[in-house]
């Protein structure tokens, strides 16, 4: 069964430091996203991508955030300069288009374990 | 704005009895819930979704149901095993949207 992936499985940082974060969507899957989680609490919208550009983000996903799909099958989420709370896992996931042109059910990775020291 | 309220946020149950999760949405334009089981570690893993054209819906040993008039949705898990225990996660979307809004979750013990 296809299956989202997520590398690294763990980044430590230094605060101030940039990150990337990279993510291999399912290979049919259309419409990419980035969620974050800080420990114990829910799992948080940051951004959804489709046909190379941000169809939607939440007020999380300031400027210090950027998306990119720098080739047919990456997609990656840079932070320019971590902050302390930005320590949190990171899931990506993807959803495929259904007839009509939406989405729905979305699909996640394993998520990556972002530490800012 | 949009917002998932979950409940309860522990649930402990013995192995062979029934557990139940609710949650209530406020958004009234959303017809996509899925229910997503996170495991210690791991990303959220779909279980089982409802849409709002149906008002139930079962898989083995899982159901949802769905009250839109109340913007309610619950998930039943009959003969739990302890491999049952995880977080929970209800949510909510619109189709044609982007955002899923997660409740809080709820972590499940199944006690052997």
């Amino acid at each position: 069964e296809p299956e989202v992936t997520q590398t690294p499985s763990h980044q430590v940082t230094q605060m101030g430091q940039e990150v990337i974060l990279r993510c291999v969507p399912i290979s049919n899957h259309l419409y990419f996203y980035w969620y974050r989680q800080i420990l114990g609490q829910k799992v948080e919208f940051l951004v959804s991508f489709y046909n190379n550009e941000i169809s939607e983000k939440s007020e999380i996903f300031d400027d210090q955030f950027s998306v990119e799909r720098p080739d047919g099958s990456n997609f990656t989420l840079k932070i320019r300069s971590t902050k302390l709370e930005d320590s949190a896992m990171y899931f990506c996931a993807s959803s495929r288009r259904l007839a009509g042109g939406s989405t729905d059910t979305q699909y996640f990775g394993p998520g990556t374990r972002l530490t800012v020291l | 704005g949009e917002n998932v309220e979950q409940h309860p946020s522990t649930l402990s149950v013995q192995e062979g009895d029934s557990a139940v999760i609710k949650c209530t949405y406020s958004d009234s334009a959303s017809n996509y819930f899925p229910w997503y089981k996170q495991e210690l570690g791991k990303g959220p893993q779909l279980i089982i979704d409802i849409r709002s054209n149906v008002g139930e819906k079962k898989d083995q040993r899982i159901a949802v149901t769905l009250n839109k008039t109340a913007k309610h949705f619950s998930l039943h898990i009959t003969e739990t095993q302890p491999e049952d225990s995880a977080v929970y996660f209800c949510a909510a979307s619109v189709t044609g949207g982007f955002k899923t809004i997660f409740g809080a979750g709820t972590r499940l013990f199944v006690k052997a």
